[in-house]
């Protein structure tokens, strides 16, 4: 059972905007702060990746893009919930996405379930 | 360019060992933490293991501890996986990955298919 929630699938027109959520079940993979009523939930991380191919970073750090990622693709984050958006759809934006995040102790990975996107 | 390249997968029977191997180059592999990642036929992507820069921690996902260790060689930039008692589960295909200091896997090996079947 994966770590952090997300939808199996979801789907668009080109040139529409999605969402992907990705959701914290469990306590280790972030910090509740009660004095701010809110999650210490930084090192998430989405990757893309298409089939029989390896996954590639697109998301780090919950917003931060590395070199060459289109800048249609964003990430944000609210409570325990990051998410994904793809805007101004394509149709090689077909292809399954993974969100991550660190334990925190640091010693492990989390992998979401990952989500089918389909271009319709 | 950096380039992450695994190699040493195939058939195994149940309860076998296998070894696989992820060479690295284009980067100082001595200062970066590795993992493995492997992936069951049509289904997710699951983390498998962890090991620092010096090779000091390890770190593994709970189905595999006590039967794989992670390692590595950094005078041959070389990680390592060694799989032993494999069972048909473990069947997949595994990454080799390099991790940042933001907990993210920037560049990924082509992966090599393990297949644990009598």
């Amino acid at each position: 059972q994966s770590a952090l929630t997300q939808p199996a699938s979801v789907s668009g027109s080109p040139g529409q905007s999605i969402t992907i959520s990705c959701t914290g079940a469990s306590s280790d993979i972030y910090d509740y702060k009660a004095s701010s009523d809110s999650y210490d939930y930084n090192y998430v991380s989405w990757y893309q990746q298409h089939p029989g191919k390896a996954p590639k970073l697109l998301i780090y750090e919950v917003n931060s893009r590395p070199s060459g990622v289109p800048d249609r693709f964003s990430g944000s984050k609210s409570g325990n919930t990051a998410s994904l958006t793809i805007s101004g759809l394509q149709a090689e934006d077909e292809a399954d996405y993974y969100c991550t995040s660190c334990t925190r102790s640091g010693s492990a990975l989390r992998f979401g379930g990952g989500t089918k996107l389909t271009v319709l | 360019q950096v380039q992450l390249v695994e190699s040493g997968g195939g058939v195994v029977q149940p309860g076998k060992s296998l070894r696989l191997s992820c060479v690295a180059s284009g980067f100082s592999f001595n200062i970066y933490a590795m993992h493995w990642v492997r992936q069951a036929p049509g289904k997710g992507l699951e983390w498998v293991a962890l090991i620092w820069y010096d090779g000091r921690n390890e770190y593994y996902v709970d189905s595999v501890k006590g039967r794989f260790t992670i390692s590595r060689d950094n005078s041959k930039n070389t990680l390592y996986l060694q799989m032993d008692s494999l069972r048909a589960e473990d069947t997949a295909v595994y990454y080799c990955a390099r991790l940042t200091t933001a907990w993210s896997l920037d560049y990924w090996g082509q992966g090599t298919l393990v297949t644990v079947s009598s």
